[in-house]
């Protein structure tokens, strides 16, 4: 099993629809939960942390954590072309030095 | 200069040839890392360093060689490298090494090995 899991995708979302991305991990002591945007050619870049459960939302993105059923999702509300990347969900465990990153889930926003 | 800078953008090498990737934080950060990302896979950590000293090695080969001089500066030092090698290296860095503080990105470095 890996340890942070992704659907690949292509996941295609008609502009202005919400854009949902889902991640799974397998270590249950898991405790920082990242979501980056990473454009074509480009390095990653933050959109979103979470360490409770619940959810967070900041602008269009809002992120929710559910540590009983392992798993953190990102929604984006009215969804842009601009939003058009792969989105890499990073995991932590409390005490360790490393992110642990899933594959990326690469989606496209048609206009 | 701000943020994570890293030289050079674009790098091709053959097998026998020696050569260095250098990675510059300008954020008052204490860690440093290096990722490779190859095409489908996900983003693998090779190497942390805090305040100057490594402090993982993710099984990392003996062809790759970093150094970290100052928490500002780090590199990668390459010899040997097979083309399975070719990747994009990112350097990161952040407030501390926690693996919980966000970790800011450097452009990059593509890597061709011929």
């Amino acid at each position: 099993q890996k340890e942070v899991e992704q659907n690949s995708g292509p996941l295609s979302v008609p502009e202005g629809a919400i854009a949902s991305l889902n991640c799974t991990y397998s270590d249950r002591v898991s405790q920082s939960f990242f979501w980056y945007r990473q454009y074509s050619g480009k390095s990653p870049e933050l959109i979103m942390s979470i360490y409770s459960n619940g959810d967070k939302e900041d602008g269009r993105f809002t992120a929710q954590l559910n540590k009983a059923s392992q798993y953190v999702s990102l929604l984006i509300r009215d969804s842009q072309p601009s939003d058009s990347a792969t989105y890499l969900c990073a995991v932590n465990k409390q005490g360790a030095q490393k992110l642990v990153f899933g594959q990326g889930t690469r989606l496209t926003i048609n206009p | 200069e701000t943020g994570v800078t890293q030289t050079p953008r674009h790098l091709v090498m053959g097998m026998t040839n020696k050569k260095s990737l250098k990675c510059e934080q300008h954020l008052g950060h204490n860690a440093m890392y290096w990722y490779k990302q190859s095409a489908k896979k996900p983003l693998e950590l090779m190497f942390v360093y805090n305040f100057k000293e490594q402090t993982e090695n993710n099984s990392v080969p003996s062809r790759f060689s970093p150094e970290c001089p100052n928490s500002s500066h780090l590199f990668l030092h390459l010899h040997t490298l097979q083309p399975e090698d070719s990747a994009l290296y990112l350097c990161a860095s952040s407030q501390e090494p926690t693996g919980g503080e966000t970790q800011y990105f450097g452009p990059g470095t593509r890597l061709l090995v011929l």
